[in-house]
């Protein structure tokens, strides 16, 4: 497809399980972004790509929240040991050029809905 | 600390009618500001990107204006349709020159456009 895909759409996972969060970006997109966004809030920085580079993370909640992007195109969102509060929408972004340069559009995928119970 | 903060939360028109859409924020140093709408249940789309030269943004019926000096900026809607009913969000990002870019997300206005 032509749009950021992530998937799934919905996860419920009990509390004290792993979870892995898929994000594709647009094709040839050099950045990539991951946000929380908790109800009735607006995105909240996560962490960044620059290609295969993880060169912010500083948004992570905690040392239970990894992200990578080994070849630079599928990254993936994974959380250990969940917690009650990291229900949210996790949405992945992508751009054309690269961060530091950040005049671009970032393309948003619909993001997955994450319960935790 | 950056700050976006955006006003109304929320908002509710007849359609047809024209709406104005603040955002305040201090970022700094400043590098953009970007308006996207949110429909609910889909991801952010963009509206309008404006850098630090440029006061006005126009896309379509969408018009943003951006004051660097009073760090203001407002979306302007004109003729609202059904379909314009979303979340609109600002958010600002740093001149990324002293460091790495982190953009500041607004919490967002909910509009509601009735018939």
């Amino acid at each position: 497809g032509a749009g950021v895909s992530q998937s799934p759409r919905y996860k419920v996972a009990k509390r004290g399980q792993d979870v892995a969060l898929r994000c594709d970006p647009i094709s040839g997109h050099v950045s990539l972004f991951w946000y929380q966004q908790a109800l009735g809030q607006g995105p909240e920085f996560l962490t960044y790509f620059q290609n295969e580079a993880q060169l912010d993370k500083s948004g992570l909640p905690s040392d239970r929240f990894f992200a990578e992007r080994p070849e630079g195109s599928v990254s993936t969102l994974k959380i250990q040991r969940t917690q009650q509060e990291d229900s949210a929408v996790y949405l992945c972004a992508s751009s054309f050029e690269r961060g530091h340069y950040s005049n671009q559009p970032q393309h948003f995928g619909d993001g997955t809905r994450l319960s935790i119970l | 600390k950056n700050q976006v903060e955006q006003s109304p939360q929320s908002l509710i028109i007849l359609e047809g009618k024209n709406c104005t859409l603040q955002c305040n924020y201090t970022v700094s140093p400043f590098s953009n500001l970007r308006w996207y709408k949110q429909d609910t249940g889909r991801g952010p789309v963009s509206l309008t990107i404006m850098t630090f030269s440029e006061n006005t943004k126009s896309n379509g019926r969408y018009t943003a204006t951006l004051d660097a000096d009073t760090k203001q900026s407002s979306l302007h809607i004109t003729a609202s349709q059904l379909s314009d009913s979303a979340s609109y969000i600002c958010v600002v990002s740093s001149d990324p020159s002293g460091g790495s870019y982190i953009p500041t997300f607004g919490r967002g206005t909910s509009l509601i456009v009735h018939p």
